[in-house]
């Protein structure tokens, strides 16, 4: 059974950083991209960034571009999302997700974690 | 990147037929048939409905049908059902190699 299951989210003062994890189950890891997508509180979903196989092609929404840093360990199964310089408009539930291999689309989603950023 | 244009609402009777557009630009909607469609339950996770256009994950009704012409993609219920009701958002890949969702429709069923 594919399993995503986020962690790492929590409140944190605007210009702070906070480090989001995926670990991920039931699935050759390595073998898919993996993304990371943004729900803001009682509104809609927004693409955050995405990551293939082996890391070698990563992209950002241009809101998080040069702030946010996908990456991850295929030996651990785990996808990473380092957030810095966070901002009020950051703030919502964070999930990550699985892309269709091959195609575009998202089969599985983890449960989301909630990121707040405020002072 | 602004968000693809969805109805806010859409309602329908149990048996009714609804169509849900997704409206975009020829930087997204209109450049790949990368259109996706994801249901939402309040208090749940998205789940996938509607691939690169018109693709059907195994175990989703085949009352989930999706469509695109020129810049706007459709997604149409048929035989709505009580548990249809829920939050629709659309998808597409962009000439950006980003991707971006649509504002979100919220179906109602009467």
């Amino acid at each position: 059974e594919v399993q995503l299951v986020e962690s790492g989210g929590g409140l944190v003062q605007p210009g702070g950083s906070l480090r989001l994890s995926c670990t991920a189950s039931g699935f050759t890891f390595g073998d898919y991209w993996m993304h990371w997508i943004r729900q803001d509180p009682g509104k809609g979903l927004v693409w955050v960034s995405r990551i293939n196989g082996d890391g070698s092609r990563i992209s950002y929404a241009d809101s998080v571009k040069g702030r946010f840093t996908i990456s991850r360990d295929n030996a651990k199964n785990t996808l990473y999302l380092q957030m810095n310089s966070l901002r009020a408009e950051d703030t919502g539930v964070y999930y990550c997700a699985r892309g269709i291999r091959g195609r575009y689309g998202n089969d599985y989603w983890g449960q989301g974690t909630l990121v707040t950023v405020s002072s | 990147q602004s968000a693809l244009t969805q109805p806010a609402s859409v309602s329908g009777s149990p048996g009714q037929s609804i169509t849900i557009s997704c409206t975009g630009t020829s930087s997204d909607v209109g450049s790949y048939n990368y259109i996706s469609w994801y249901q939402q339950h309040p208090g749940k996770a998205p789940k996938l409905m509607i691939y690169e256009v018109s693709n059907r994950p195994s175990g989703v009704p085949d009352r989930f049908s999706g469509s695109k012409s020129g810049n706007t993609a459709s997604l149409t219920i048929t035989g709505l059902q009580a548990e249809d009701e829920a939050d629709y958002y659309c998808r597409s890949y962009t000439t950006s190699s980003t991707f971006v969702f649509g504002t979100g429709t919220k179906v109602t069923v009467l």
